[in-house]
């Protein structure tokens, strides 16, 4: 089956920096995605990976290993609006998306 | 205005009745989507068009139907509602030329069945 595995939750203190791990197994890869959504709210495109590597997008930076099916949200200088879920989400080989079922990120003053 | 617009944003209902979600998009994409989302699962996907001639089931529709009246309209029904269909539903788009394949959804219907 596909799979995709995050955390469920994490905290983190205002100004410091988060990483957010995804890992995923499934049939074929097209891409990966990461979305922001507040509580209550729709989700919002944060940033795509299709080759390996970091891309950075100012606070954020998004990482990808296609061998390890693994990648990470960096999030730098948390600030209190960065409280959200993040959904990470891949696109197999029928260009399907899959979703994780998102992180909850807490933050703390 | 939002580019993709969702009526109701919240609804509730009782077993048995029938629900109309609707879906206008102003951004000109061909590509339209219907998703849920409950707590502690990843959004699943109930419906897909990509274009007005085109249908094509998700992972979970059974339940649910849907109607592409337009480019810029795409409605899901739940022909008799049930209490497990209490969720939060999204709409959303994509355009055929964006190689990505960037989702933008609408802001979402609540809708509670009891």
């Amino acid at each position: 089956g596909q799979n995709i595995d995050q955390p469920t939750e994490m905290t983190a203190t205002e100004g410091a920096i988060v990483q957010i791990n995804c890992t995923y197994q499934t049939s074929g890869f097209n891409g990966l995605f990461w979305y922001q959504q507040h509580a209550g709210e729709a989700p919002t495109f944060l940033s795509y990976n299709v080759l390996d590597g970091l891309e950075e997008k100012g606070r954020f930076s998004s990482f990808l290993s296609r061998s390890k099916g693994y990648s990470y949200l960096l999030l730098k200088e948390l600030q209190m609006k960065d409280s959200a879920s993040y959904l990470c989400a891949v696109t197999d080989s029928n260009y399907q998306l899959i979703w994780g079922a998102g992180t909850k990120l807490i933050i703390k003053p | 205005d939002a580019d993709v617009t969702q009526t109701p944003r919240n609804r509730i209902t009782k077993t048995g009745k029938r629900i109309m979600l609707e879906c206008s998009q102003t951004k000109g994409h061909d590509r339209m989507y219907w998703y849920r989302q409950d707590p502690g699962l990843g959004l699943r996907l109930i419906y897909y068009s990509f274009d007005v001639k085109d249908i094509n089931k998700g992972e979970i529709s059974d339940g649910y139907s849907v109607s592409r009246q337009a480019q810029a309209k795409f409605s899901l029904s739940l022909e008799s509602a049930i209490p497990n269909q209490t969720a939060l539903y999204f709409c959303a788009t994509s355009d055929l030329m964006e190689d990505t394949g960037e989702l933008f959804f609408g802001e979402g219907s609540r809708l509670t069945v009891l």
